[in-house]
């Protein structure tokens, strides 16, 4: 199974920006690298995704390292609505999501 | 909001009877994959439908059984309950094919308990 690693749990000061790592080594060349997060009683929300070059959309950047085996997810100003756990996760293929057990996002106010 | 819906939201049942959750996938979606979520954990693949076949499973006994039907909804069928089958069960939709980015979009699950 695809494993990857991430801190247990991270807090931010609301409105500053946050910066999520994830290690991936056992990454194979054309695996993606995508984020989900997961709001409170809700199911996981899809985030953003990369293979090689570092992506931006609206709710975040994603920072890919040269060598692929790990990545960043930044929030660039966070918000109370930001907290939540955050999942890291490389693809196989196209069969299934293995997820860990992510980072839970506190968002101080 | 994702599109994807899944009913009951809440379930009780008791050890040794049969359930069955469904899940409506979002528009143009032809794949389903169920996932379980304990609590505190992060969710776990059971199986994923593939234009009404059955395209991978997880280490999940056979009890926990599934379809798709032609309109690409889908059914997460679970006999026998064990009390260790309380969980929040998910379901994700996603566009299927040889593509490999993989993006799915979650319902809210269905919480069942097991008593």
């Amino acid at each position: 199974d695809a494993k990857t690693t991430q801190p247990n749990s991270m807090e931010s000061n609301e409105e500053e920006p946050v910066h999520l790592p994830c290690n991936h080594s056992t990454i194979s060349g054309t695996d993606y690298i995508h984020w989900y997060r997961q709001l409170p009683s809700q199911g996981p929300e899809y985030v953003i995704h990369g293979l090689t070059s570092n992506v931006n959309n609206r709710m975040a950047s994603l920072a890919i390292a040269e060598d692929r085996k790990s990545s960043t997810l930044i929030l660039h100003r966070a918000t109370l609505r930001d907290a939540a756990v955050y999942y890291c996760i490389h693809t196989l293929g196209n069969e299934k999501l293995t997820f860990g057990t992510g980072t839970r996002l506190t968002i101080i106010p | 909001e994702t599109g994807v819906t899944q009913s009951p939201t809440h379930l009780i049942k008791t050890r040794g009877q049969q359930v069955t959750l469904r899940c409506s996938s979002q528009s143009g979606h032809n794949t389903v994959s169920w996932y379980q979520q304990a609590l505190g954990q992060g969710p776990q693949f059971i199986f994923q439908y593939y234009r009404e076949e059955e395209n991978g499973r997880g280490n999940f006994p056979p009890r926990f059984s599934g379809l798709q039907f032609p309109n690409y909804s889908s059914e997460l069928n679970v006999n026998a309950l064990e009390l260790d089958d309380s969980a929040l069960y998910l379901c994700a939709s996603s566009l299927g094919g040889l593509q490999r980015q993989n993006i799915q979009y979650f319902g809210a699950g269905t919480r069942l308990s097991v008593l």
